[in-house]
């Protein structure tokens, strides 16, 4: 089984439905991040949460929300999805005890189509 | 605001050929630099970190330098083959989790 899972794979939706997509892991790491993929713009950091109590906002936040469920449960909402937030959405984590200096490990990526 | 920039955007070689990718970084006060391979509708694959007090990392056919104070970073794959064929990230962390630059394609032909 893979450590880091991402759910859906695959979702298309319409403007203004709410939209969650959920990560999960088992390597036991504290910290976790969401980030978005656009082609030409590379990958940008939404939110990241170092652990159950601790949420902090990335680059580019705005129109998202999280939520951190227990230490290998984190999931992002699009509260009401519109056209521009069509992206492949990636989940990692990292351990907790090293600062920042410790290698992420990335999902297999979530692909989202807002129509 | 940390910017990472990666030359070229898009690379052509025939197998066999030894390669450099680059990368740079405007902050040089970083905790690490980390190359990542991303294979087309896949996720990321840690492939080399490099803390910041380090200057290179190896591993197999590829080695990683870090010159922090002149913020750059090379990729060095030698004896490149066709399944090395991917887009291959750098991200560097400072006071922040990483920031990417937008990643060099790389085709290896056979």
């Amino acid at each position: 089984d893979a450590d880091v899972t991402q759910t859906p794979r695959n979702r298309i939706t319409k403007t203004g439905k709410r939209i969650m997509l959920e990560c999960s892991q088992t390597k036991g790491h504290d910290r976790m991040y969401w980030y978005r993929q656009d082609p030409g713009l590379g990958l940008r950091l939404i939110y990241y949460s170092f652990d159950v109590k601790d949420i902090n906002k990335g680059e580019i936040s705005d129109g998202y929300s999280v939520s951190r469920q227990a230490q290998a449960k984190f999931s992002l909402s699009l509260e009401s999805a519109i056209p521009n937030q069509t992206a492949l959405y990636f989940c990692a984590t990292s351990y907790g005890d090293r600062g920042l200096t410790d290698t992420q490990y990335f999902g297999p990526g979530t692909r989202l189509t807002v129509l | 605001k940390q910017e990472v920039t990666q030359i070229p955007a898009a690379l052509s070689v025939p197998e066999g050929e030894n390669l450099v990718l680059n990368c740079s970084f405007t902050d040089s006060a970083i905790y690490n630099l980390q190359w990542f391979r991303q294979d087309p509708g896949k996720g990321l694959t840690s492939l080399l970190l490099i803390q910041s007090s380090q200057r290179e990392q190896t591993s197999g056919r590829l080695n990683a330098s870090l010159d922090k104070s002149s913020g750059r970073s090379t990729l060095y794959i030698a004896a490149s083959q066709p399944g090395d064929s991917a887009t291959y990230l750098c991200a560097v962390s400072g006071n922040t989790p990483l920031v990417f630059g937008k990643g060099t394609r790389l085709s290896v032909i056979a």
